[in-house]
């Protein structure tokens, strides 16, 4: 089974900050890597896929990169509603596995 | 625009079973993979199985092996997860996804129902 380590835990910042997440696979993954957003009470939502691919009706500011091992989402200029738990998540190997997300607070 | 609806959920004795549906709308449902997804409690996304459009291929994570058997019903563009021998560990939301497809079906998953709460207790 791939583990997915996601990092840090938790990243406080202020609206109009950037951000940037870390997701480490414990294997090569090539480059099939997804980031999904969930807020509160809310389901998932995919924001990017194959490391670097905005899904349908995802803002410009949010960007992902890496390949093999290590991941990157960025958020380029945090808004109101970008405050909320990200997770990553690869599809290279079966079991398909989830990162345990990374919190991003309001600072 | 695509829906997915969740039913089933429900408070159930450890050794019971359950089954979870979920209907879609707004898509041609056999082109796309379906899946399931869990949640615990204040706890991070777990994949639980998933199924080729066509219904031929099903994957299963190892915690629930042998116990979950997911299946589809092309015809009513339903998909099922049939839980058997319930475990408190198994207490979660169960969501349904669909799966991505360009250049065949793809794991990821871009369109979610709102969830069915499945609770495991005594």
């Amino acid at each position: 089974e791939i583990l997915l380590t996601q990092s840090p835990a938790t990243l406080s910042l202020s609206p109009g900050d950037s951000a940037t997440l870390s997701c480490r696979a414990s294997q090569s993954v090539s480059r099939f890597v997804a980031w999904y957003q969930q807020r509160p009470g809310q389901a998932p939502r995919l924001l990017i896929y194959d490391t670097s691919n905005r899904a349908t009706g995802i803002p410009a500011r949010f960007s992902g990169s890496g390949s093999e091992t290590d991941f990157t989402l960025t958020i380029s200029s945090l808004e109101a509603e970008d405050f909320a738990v990200y997770f990553c998540q690869q599809r290279s190997n079966w079991p398909l596995t989830f990162g345990g997300g990374t919190k991003v607070e309001i600072k | 625009e695509v829906r997915l609806l969740e039913s089933g959920g429900a408070l159930v004795q450890p050794g019971g079973s359950l089954r979870l549906s979920c209907v879609a709308s707004g898509l041609d449902y056999t082109r796309y993979a379906m899946t399931w997804v869990r949640q615990a409690p204040g706890k991070g996304l777990e994949w639980v199985s998933s199924i080729s459009g066509s219904g031929s291929g099903t994957y299963y994570a190892d915690s629930v092996k042998g116990r979950f058997t997911i299946s589809r019903d092309n015809s009513r563009d339903t998909l099922f997860l049939q839980m058997n021998d319930l475990r408190a560990e198994d207490t979660a939301i169960y969501y349904c996804a669909k799966g991505l497809n360009y250049a065949g079906m793809v794991y990821f998953f871009d369109s979610w129902g709102q969830g069915t709460l499945v609770t495991v207790s005594s």
